[in-house]
């Protein structure tokens, strides 16, 4: 089955802990993509891949960080999260970067950071 | 990146057609229209495409003037489970790679 998974799939952590959020990909895409989702902002991207070892900013990169280096693969990691880090994370997929091409998303990760 | 813009919400009763309309006055000539329906606390979901003119598929019409800056998605015969929030993304590969969601239309179908 095509799909796009994300792990964990909740998470609760304290200020200052590195973590990472995993996300992967069946599908052989070229271009992976971190979203956050905070009530009242909708979805604002985070960093994207469009392959193996290019990834770029989004709108709201601070305090992120990604690396791509497997074409399924896309972890995202908080070297050192804050509260304000806390949001529901969603991984996508899409063949390639044109958009003519629709993105799959992840189930999500909700993340607390106390 | 062409803005979009929609309106914020949208009561509809089951069994009516609801046309959400979204305006893209900046559209770029290789950009494509995408519409995405997000439940909550899940990913949104791809409903469908087009770049000019009408496409339908067995769950929506999309419906994009000759001059492209805005388009209207169509759900006919809506349920209670088509309760949701609907986006209008509009993107292509020039400007950047870059992905912009906008606020979404909420649509609540009532009984």
């Amino acid at each position: 089955e095509a799909q796009v998974t994300q792990n964990p799939r909740y998470l609760i952590t304290v200020t200052g802990k590195k973590l990472t959020v995993t996300c992967s990909q069946n599908m052989n895409h070229e271009y992976m993509s971190w979203y956050r989702q905070d009530p009242g902002l909708g979805l604002r991207q985070i960093y994207y891949s469009m392959n193996v070892e290019v990834t770029d900013k989004g709108d709201v990169p601070e305090g992120y960080k990604v690396s791509r280096k497997e074409k399924r693969n896309f972890p995202l990691i908080l070297e050192s999260p804050s509260p304000n880090q806390t949001s529901l994370y969603f991984c996508a997929s899409s063949l390639t970067a044109s958009g003519s091409y629709e993105q799959y998303f992840g189930p999500g990760t909700r993340l607390t950071v106390t | 990146l062409a803005k979009t813009t929609q309106p914020i919400s949208m009561d509809s009763y089951e069994g009516q057609e609801v046309n959400i309309t979204c305006s893209h006055n900046n559209i770029a000539t290789n950009d494509y229209i995408t519409w995405y329906q997000q439940f909550p606390s899940q990913g949104p979901r791809f409903i469908i495409q087009g770049y000019k003119t009408k496409v339908t598929n067995e769950v929506a019409s999309l419906f994009i003037p000759a001059d492209r800056k805005s388009s209207t998605l169509s759900l006919p015969r809506v349920s209670l489970s088509d309760t949701a929030v609907y986006y209008c993304l509009v993107a292509g590969n020039t400007g950047g790679f870059k992905t912009i969601f906008g606020a979404g239309t909420r649509l609540f179908v009532k009984a």
